[in-house]
């Protein structure tokens, strides 16, 4: 079983939808990063968090760390947010270990 | 105010020869890490150095790959004697403190024929 597991792994949206991107890991954290990959590959990071909710403009991310899931969504998405989302929990000690998920790759169409 | 600048883009290289990967951190950042992404995987850690010296490279294989941070320029990531299975995006990511959000680069992606 992986570490840690996204889903879907693919996902097409009309521009407009709210969109929501799970992650699920099994090991135990003190943060996880949210990630985007645009074509071209540079990554981006959108939010880093250990507990709760954060809110960056359209995006909002949310973790239970007792569940061991976290939540990525998009409102009223836009065809610019097209890329690769990756969550990345970061085991204890060091918060620079992060197990990087292989990613959700969303398309959104105008 | 410039982002983390990694160079070049793209490398190719035949194999055994040598590949150097430069990466210059956000100004202000003492801490820089290095990943590995194989194509169709996920990023995979490599080293932690904080200027001058390697805290972590458990993740780095034990032969042909060297890392330095050096007091003054930017921070190496050295393969020796490239293989084919070297071939893969190589991202640098910094930050000001160990806990704080990464900042990435751009990637350099090596080729190696």
């Amino acid at each position: 079983k992986n570490e840690v597991e996204q889903s879907p792994q693919n996902l097409t949206a009309q521009e407009g939808e709210f969109i929501t991107i799970n992650c699920s890991y099994s090991v135990g954290i003190s943060a996880l990063h949210w990630l985007q990959q645009h074509p071209g590959g540079g990554i981006v990071s959108l939010f880093m968090l250990s507990s709760g909710k954060k809110k960056h403009g359209r995006l909002i991310a949310t973790i239970n760390i007792q569940e061991k899931h976290s939540s990525l969504h998009i409102t009223a998405s836009h065809p610019r947010d097209s890329a690769v989302y990756i969550c990345a929990p970061s085991e204890p000690p060091g918060t620079y270990k992060y197990i990087f998920g292989t990613g959700t790759r969303l398309k959104v169409l105008a | 105010n410039a982002g983390v600048m990694q160079n070049p883009r793209h490398l190719v290289r035949r194999r055994g020869q040598e590949a150097r990967l430069r990466c210059s951190p956000v100004k202000g950042h003492s801490h820089v890490y290095w990943y590995r992404q194989l194509p169709e995987e996920g990023l995979k850690f490599m080293v932690y150095l904080q200027k001058e010296n390697i805290i972590d490279e458990s993740g780095m294989p034990k032969e042909r790959f060297s890392a330095e941070f050096p007091k003054e320029g930017p921070s190496i990531l050295r393969i020796q004697q490239v293989v084919r299975g070297d071939s893969a995006a190589y991202f640098c990511a910094s930050s000001p403190e160990q806990a704080s959000p990464l900042h990435f680069g751009n990637g350099t992606r090596l080729t190696v024929t």
